[in-house]
């Protein structure tokens, strides 16, 4: 069935650090993609998404491209804050029948040091 | 505001003893799911509903169930628990195929 993979965590930073987080997807047809962030003690929230192929979400300085040749979807940031520690989620929306399905990656943890 | 509700945040209870997780949207969303997350395991769905009266199981549905009564409402109810649903547990809703999920602010369960 589908799958997501993300890299693990936990992901250390300085402020104003680069940041790439892997996710890359295995799915039979064309699922839309979705970065999810959750605070601590809050709920998911969503980041950004694309919906086909060469979409790229941006939010927040945060930006993923969906690239269906590597079936990835990587989560960048130029210059991460101390308030960008979060865990975060990749995960795609499949739509086998009626399940509406989303299938999330493990979480990728990440710590911004001041 | 759009917001999904859960209810309790935080729960202690003791094995065998039934329990219901209420879980409301105000967004008038058809799909709506029960997720759980562990450690190193992400999320999994436990059970969704397309609609009222629409449920069924999703990945790791045993030991729980679930009602869809009416469209705002999707309880989650675990009838006798066991210490290994031990977990935190996120309600959603959605409006449709391929759009964004809107999650509770979860609910931490023990079971001791």
């Amino acid at each position: 069935g589908d799958s997501v993979t993300q890299m693990e965590g936990p992901v250390t930073l300085s402020e104003e650090a680069f940041l790439t987080i892997n996710c890359t997807y295995t799915a039979t047809g064309y699922p839309s993609l979705f970065w999810y962030v959750q605070y601590p003690g809050e709920g998911l929230q969503l980041l950004l998404k694309a919906t086909k192929a060469d979409d790229k979400g941006s939010n927040k300085g945060f930006e993923a491209t969906y690239r269906k040749e590597t079936t990835s979807f990587h989560l960048e940031k130029g210059s991460v804050q101390v308030s960008d520690s979060a865990v975060y989620f990749c995960a795609l929306s499949e739509f086998e029948g009626a399940t509406n399905k989303l299938i999330f990656g493990t979480g990728t943890l990440l710590a911004v040091q001041p | 505001e759009a917001q999904v509700t859960q209810n309790p945040r935080y729960l202690i209870t003791v094995t065998g003893k039934k329990l219901t997780v209420t879980c409301s949207q105000n967004m008038n969303h058809e799909y709506m799911s029960w997720y759980r997350q562990d450690p190193g395991l992400g999320l999994r769905q436990i059970y969704y509903s397309m609609n009222v009266e629409v449920t069924d199981k999703g990945d790791v549905p045993e030991g729980y169930k679930v009602s869809r009564k009416e469209k705002r409402n999707f309880p989650l109810i675990l009838e006798s628990p066991s210490p290994n649903q031990t977990s935190l547990y996120f309600c959603a809703s959605r409006s449709g195929v391929n759009t964004e999920a809107f999650f509770g602010q979860g609910t931490r369960l023990t079971v001791v």
